[in-house]
Parts: C-alpha cells; structure tokens; sequence
C-alpha cells in the first residue's frame, strides 16, 4: 500500500520555466490537496479537490493551476516558475468526514534559480 | 480565515525531558490533530481528538482537547532523540466552506533533543 506518492523527490528550475510536480493516491481518498511549506510559515494551502473534475484555490494559488481528471491523480502545474515558489510541496489527501485527517507525500523540494 | 497559534515555537531539550506545547484558535473546532514531522518527510498524524475534554495517549504522547473547544496540548513524556522533527497542531471545523474536509494547520513547534 503505498499512500500518497510524489514526484520527483527534487527539482531545480530556472525562472520562466513550467514543470508539474505529480501526486498519485491509492487509497480511494476523494479530498486531495497541495501545500507549500516555508520556514516559519508553516503549511499554506496552494489549491485543493473534494473528488474527480472539482477543484478550488487554497491561500496562495497564484501561479499554480490543478486538474483532476481522476480520483487517484492530482498534479501542480507551475506555470512560469519565479524563486518565491522555491520551498517544500507536500500533497495529501483524504476520506470525508470529522476526524479523518490527512495522509501526506513525502514531498518535492523545489528550488528556483 | 481562521488561525491556530502554536507555542513554542521551537525547544531545545535534554534527553529525558518532558515536552509541552500548545494551540489555540480564535474560533471553535468540532476536532484537532496532531501531526509530527521528521526531517525530509511530509506529516505523520500522532493523535486526534474529537470530544471537548477528552484526553488521548499514544505511547509517550498525550494530547487533550480543551474544554472551551479553542485549544489543545500535546505533551511528550521521557524525550528521546528521535522526537525531533516539527509538530503541528491542526483544527477541523464541520462547519466550513468546504464541507467536513478542510483542516487549519498551525505553524509548528520545531523540536531539538541534545542527548
């Protein structure tokens, strides 16, 4: 059972350039999430989905997009990376319901150069 | 939106030294999280906490929902070095925009435990 996969594990990109960091669940979760996490900040909600073809902003969605075609899959498009998207992405996800809370990825350190 | 204060912000130990941190929210949460964070990894929940009042223990830990429903503690008993990481507290409120899915995350206690 391998819960919330994320890739790649680390990633270096030059400003202007786009990329998608990948979430995969397998475990029928129907919420999944992404957050970036900075020091001192805490974990700030980028956008999130409560199930196949429903997704909503979190946050700090500027200059991220999402799509979720599928229950299992849930990618972070950046757009046009800039060094303030350098910092730690986790996804996660999620049955409904009080109580639940959340299983994580083990993250994607991005850095932007 | 709503926001959880998490206090300390970091701590150093000694080895064998009981832990105690905190959150507390300007608003009512139905339940709260504890996550623990090891060092290049994402968070791994340690407790939760669904009725006002209720006191909860997992092995060295103990979590306890406060009564008011706008706080929670965590305490680690008999520190060891393998507690370090970061430690956040996170509030769920049924009551939310997004239905019984969205959890407020604190902003972590940062632990260091010198042997």
């Amino acid at each position: 059972n391998a819960g919330v996969t994320q890739t790649p594990k680390f990633q270096v990109l030059k400003t202007g350039q786009s990329m998608t960091l990948q979430c995969a669940q397998d475990m029928n979760h129907e919420y999944m999430s992404w957050y970036r996490q900075d020091p001192g900040m805490g974990l700030r909600l980028i956008h999130y989905s409560v199930g196949a073809g429903i997704t909503d902003q979190g946050e700090v969605p500027n200059g991220y997009n999402v799509s979720r075609s599928t229950t299992e899959d849930f990618p972070l498009r950046l757009l046009s990376a800039a060094p303030s998207q350098t910092s730690v992405y986790f996804c996660a996800s999620s049955f409904p319901g009080a109580g639940r809370g959340y299983t994580f990825g083990s993250g994607t350190r991005l850095t932007v150069v | 939106g709503q926001q959880l204060n998490q206090s300390p912000q970091s701590m150093f130990i000694q080895e064998g030294e009981d832990v105690s941190m905190n959150c507390t929210s300007s608003s009512i949460f139905n339940t709260w999280l504890w996550y623990k964070q090891d060092p290049g990894e994402g968070p791994v929940l340690l407790i939760a906490l669904y009725k006002a009042g209720e006191l909860t223990s997992n092995g060295r830990l103990t979590a306890q929902f406060g009564i008011t429903r706008k706080d929670s503690f965590l305490n680690i008993s008999a520190s060891i070095p393998s507690d370090v990481g970061i430690y956040f507290c996170a509030g769920q409120d049924a009551y939310s925009g997004a239905g019984s899915y969205q959890l407020t995350f604190g902003k972590g206690t940062k632990l260091s435990v010198i042997p």
